[in-house]
């Protein structure tokens, strides 16, 4: 059975801040592993990272794929109160677009 | 472009019915999803559609079920309510089958009392 596992459960930062979110799997013919932002109800896609693409950087916001240690990290820097959010990661195995998601950081960023 | 919209956003049913929710995916995508969210277990797969047709389904009892219409709008219907089925249900649609990038709609939230 395929399983993600996320730490920490929770943080707390000040604005300017930088985080390190870790995201941990284990998951029967690995395709792809993806990272979420949930604000409110839907969950918002940040990042996908493969084989072929193990780092990706969007703003203050980049991620790293460690295929050899099956895991990942979100980094975000210079926080901001917008970015308080649960942060989900998931990974795709071969069955089409089932993902199994790890259950969140919580991300609280304070003025 | 309008986004994932899911219908109804609230409701309230009792132990023994059942429900049906509704997902109208972005234009174009043809691959519909299904995820149970509660606190206590996260975001759980339950299926996805593709094309009309069930292409993969988690691990949840037969009282969930769903279908895909030519127009690939979905249901979702869950019969013999439990308490435990008390949670957001989330939508989301997708270009291809395999893709990962999934849009998630606002969900469905579910309370059975």
């Amino acid at each position: 059975e395929d399983k993600v596992v996320q730490s920490p459960l929770s943080l707390v930062v000040h604005e300017g801040d930088t985080v390190t979110l870790n995201c941990s799997y284990e998951v029967t013919n690995f395709r792809s592993l993806l990272w979420y932002k949930q604000e409110k109800k839907a969950p918002t896609f940040l990042f996908m990272l493969t084989s072929s693409g193990i780092e990706k950087k969007s703003g203050r916001l980049s991620s790293i794929l460690d295929k050899k240690e099956l895991s990942s990290i979100l980094n975000i820097t210079a926080t901001q109160t917008g970015d308080s959010a649960i942060y989900l990661c998931a990974v795709a195995g071969n069955a089409g677009n089932m993902l199994t998601f790890g259950g969140g950081t919580r991300l609280m960023v304070k003025p | 472009k309008a986004g994932v919209t899911q219908t109804p956003r609230y409701l309230i049913k009792t132990r023994g019915q059942q429900v049906t929710l509704s997902c109208s995916p972005i234009s174009g995508h043809r691959s519909v999803s299904w995820y149970q969210q509660t606190p206590g277990q996260g975001l759980q797969f339950l299926f996805e559609y593709f094309s009309e047709t069930q292409r993969n389904k988690g691990n949840f009892p037969g009282r969930f079920s769903g279908r895909q219409f030519s127009n690939s709008r979905s249901e979702m219907n869950v019969s013999t309510l439990e308490l435990g089925d008390s949670a957001l249900y989330l939508c989301a649609s997708s270009l291809r089958q395999i893709t990962g990038e999934l849009f998630f709609g606002e969900g469905s939230r579910l309370t059975v009392l």
